[in-house]
């Protein structure tokens, strides 16, 4: 049972225009939400984070939203570039669960130029 | 410029042989997580540790898995014997742990790709 749900395994956006990736979960008791982004042939990397008491955390071009009623979090990429072509995994953690995180399954971004 | 390093970084063996993956964690890290990703399951968390002992390993084929700290500079993993459905790119990440901390960002390996003919 996936807890941390990515229904796009694949999103193609236009190089300048905004690139919206979705995440879904389960677990009402997930507090802490990451994204990670992972090239082709390297591990993933930590992208960006935001915290349950927040709706928004922005670093440059890259946005979280949360929506914890709705049990969903989005990320938005503006303005997309190429360099952002690249495998997304949103990922979510629980209170007291020793740092254990849960991944989705990951959406592959393609910016086309 | 501190990066947690995994060998190998490919595998190729036959079905039964046991195969062996080595991570070294970023010095000063206290937590060391084995991850492994498929086509079907994304990121799955096989084990992890903190301060070098066994948290949870309860993503983990018990019976023919292992992991393992023997010290605090490697990490472990081991299957054997080793079946084709283990192939799959294995990571190891590390991270560290502040007490209070809400989470802590974990930095990962380039990985092991294995592949069990």
């Amino acid at each position: 049972d996936q807890q941390v749900k990515q229904n796009s395994p694949s999103l193609s956006v236009q190089e300048g225009r905004i690139s919206i990736l979705n995440c879904d979960y389960t677990n009402s008791m997930f507090d802490y939400f990451l994204w990670y982004k992972k090239y082709p042939a390297e591990g993933p990397t930590f992208l960006i984070s935001i915290s349950s008491i927040k709706d928004k955390n922005e670093d440059g071009r890259f946005t979280v939203f949360l929506n914890k009623s709705a049990k969903h979090l989005s990320l938005h990429i503006v303005p997309s570039q190429p360099g952002d072509s690249a495998v997304y995994f949103c990922a979510a953690s629980a209170p007291g669960r020793d740092d254990k995180i849960i991944f989705g399954k990951g959406t592959r971004l393609h910016i086309l130029p | 410029d501190a990066r947690v390093t995994q060998t190998p970084r490919d595998k190729v063996t036959e079905m039964g042989q046991e195969v062996t993956m080595r991570c070294q964690p970023i010095l000063g890290h206290n937590t060391v997580f084995w991850y492994r990703q498929t086509m079907m399951q994304g990121l799955e968390l096989l084990a992890y540790f903190r301060n070098r002992a066994p948290l949870d390993d309860s993503g983990m084929p018990k019976d023919r898995f292992s992991a393992e700290m023997p010290d605090a500079t490697l990490a472990t993993l081991k299957i054997q014997p080793s079946e084709p459905r283990d192939s799959a790119v294995y990571f190891c990440a590390s991270g560290l742990v502040l007490a209070g901390a809400v989470s802590s960002e974990q930095f990962f390996g380039p990985g092991t790709r294995l592949t069990v003919l």
